[in-house]
């Protein structure tokens, strides 16, 4: 059935270092990818996404790698700051592309100043 | 523009009893997705509405839950009987082109 892997789980860095986060997915027909970053006691928010047509997006900080061939794809932040803290979730669309989300397990930041 | 809002932020229920949880999307959305978080593992998918109709329901863990969104607009979540293991966060999500969905705070329900 449809799957996204995430790891790690979790990931500790210091205050300034690079963050990556990993994800696979199963379904070939995805062309959608969102990231979430969820802060403590707050909703999911949107915070970075990729089309299946495009290789790489950048914001600022923030950057999002993917790689058809091998269904998987990465998000990157780099200079981390301590409110870069928070659980980060991968997302994929399904084939049937009714915008129904497949999630990740979830990635708990945690940025020491 | 007022985001995703939902009722109640956190509910406590002894095993048995019923809750409804509701969601009010963000105004003009048609598309309306309701997820589950249990136990700090992935966010899983419920049910998509589409306006007043349900496009999707294959997340419904069973029949104890019943969603509904009269009207095309805000909708609920019923769970009858709760059991212990319904316990977890619900998410509403809305989006007006099944891309950019918008999150709700979520509902945290404890069965016990």
């Amino acid at each position: 059935g449809e799957n996204v892997e995430q790891h790690p789980s979790t990931l500790s860095v210091q205050e300034g270092d690079s963050a990556v986060i990993k994800c696979t997915y199963s379904d070939s027909a995805s062309n959608y990818f969102p990231w979430y970053k969820q802060e403590l006691g707050k909703r999911p928010q949107l915070i970075i996404d990729i089309r299946s047509n495009v290789g790489e997006k950048k914001d600022q900080r923030i950057a999002v790698t993917l790689n058809k061939t091998a269904k998987h794809f990465s998000l990157h932040i780099t200079e981390t700051q301590p409110e870069d803290s928070a659980v980060y979730f991968c997302a994929a669309t399904v084939s049937s592309n009714t915008g129904k989300l497949i999630f990740g397990q979830g990635t708990t930041l945690q940025v020491k100043p | 523009e007022a985001g995703v809002t939902q009722f109640p932020s956190h509910s406590v229920i002894e095993k048995g009893q019923t809750v409804t949880l509701r969601c009010d999307p963000i105004s003009g959305h048609d598309n309306l997705y309701w997820y589950r978080r249990v136990m700090g593992k992935e966010i899983k998918f419920l049910l998509h509405f589409v306006k007043e109709s349900k496009q999707d329901e294959s997340g419904m863990p069973n029949n104890r839950f019943l969603a509904e969104r009269t009207g095309g607009t805000y909708s609920t979540l019923k769970v009858q009987p709760a059991e212990l293991e319904d316990s977890g966060v619900y998410f509403c999500a809305s989006s007006q082109d099944r891309a950019f969905a918008f999150f709700g705070q979520g509902t945290r329900l404890t069965v016990v």
